[in-house]
């Protein structure tokens, strides 16, 4: 079945420092990709999406590309700020599958000042 | 504002006590979904529904129902909740599945 792997966390920075989160992911068909983020104590938000191969999304600093040769959506910001502590999902959803979203086991990001 | 809203966002309830957790979203989307997520597990899909009175399970309906009688609901139903459904749950809407969700704010839930 469909799956997707992030790298293991938590994850601190020193703020300015570069993010690189790898996820990796297991589907038939070309799936669409996603980041998703949860703040504390909130629901999750979109960040960014791809819908097919070598697309890149990007938002608010964050950027990712559809490598479909590495099965990868490695999620990636130049810059971080502490405000961007909170808990990142990688997931997909693959074509003919109810719609449904899958998802990584997400990776907490800690920035401190 | 484009919004998905569920009721309540805290609830303490005591085994075998029926309840309903409210879903509703103002952007007229076909896809609605409910997730529950744990610690160490993620999240997971409980029941999905793609349109009005077409609802399917998920990867783990057991202990719950759904319905979808108007476009814009999508109550999550707890017949007869147990400890082991304590949990933060999510709805979700989508105007196309693929296109990413809108997602509540949550409902932690505790079954004591």
């Amino acid at each position: 079945g469909d799956s997707v792997t992030q790298m293991e966390g938590p994850v601190t920075l020193s703020e300015e420092a570069f993010l690189t989160i790898n996820c990796t992911y297991t589907a038939t068909g070309y799936p669409s990709l996603f980041w998703y983020v949860q703040y504390p104590g909130e629901g999750l938000q979109l960040l960014l999406k791809a819908t097919k191969a070598d697309d890149k999304g990007s938002n608010k600093g964050f950027e990712a590309t559809y490598r479909k040769e590495t099965t990868s959506f490695h999620l990636e910001k130049g810059s971080v700020q502490v405000s961007d502590s909170a808990v990142y999902f990688c997931a997909l959803s693959a074509p003919g599958a109810n719609s449904k979203l899958t998802f990584g086991k997400g990776i907490t990001l800690s920035v401190r000042p | 504002e484009a919004q998905v809203t569920q009721n309540p966002r805290y609830l303490i309830t005591v085994t075998g006590k029926k309840l309903t957790v409210t879903c509703s979203q103002n952007m007229n989307h076909e896809y609605m979904s409910w997730y529950r997520q744990d610690p160490g597990l993620g999240l997971r899909q409980i029941y999905y529904s793609m349109n009005v009175e077409v609802t399917d399970k998920g990867d783990v309906p057991e202990g719950y129902k759904v319905s979808r009688k108007e476009k814009r609901n999508f109550p999550l139903i707890l017949e007869s909740p147990s400890p082991n459904q304590t949990s933060l749950y999510f709805c979700a809407s989508s105007y196309g599945g693929r296109d990413g969700y809108t997602f509540g704010s949550g409902t932690r839930l505790t079954v004591v």
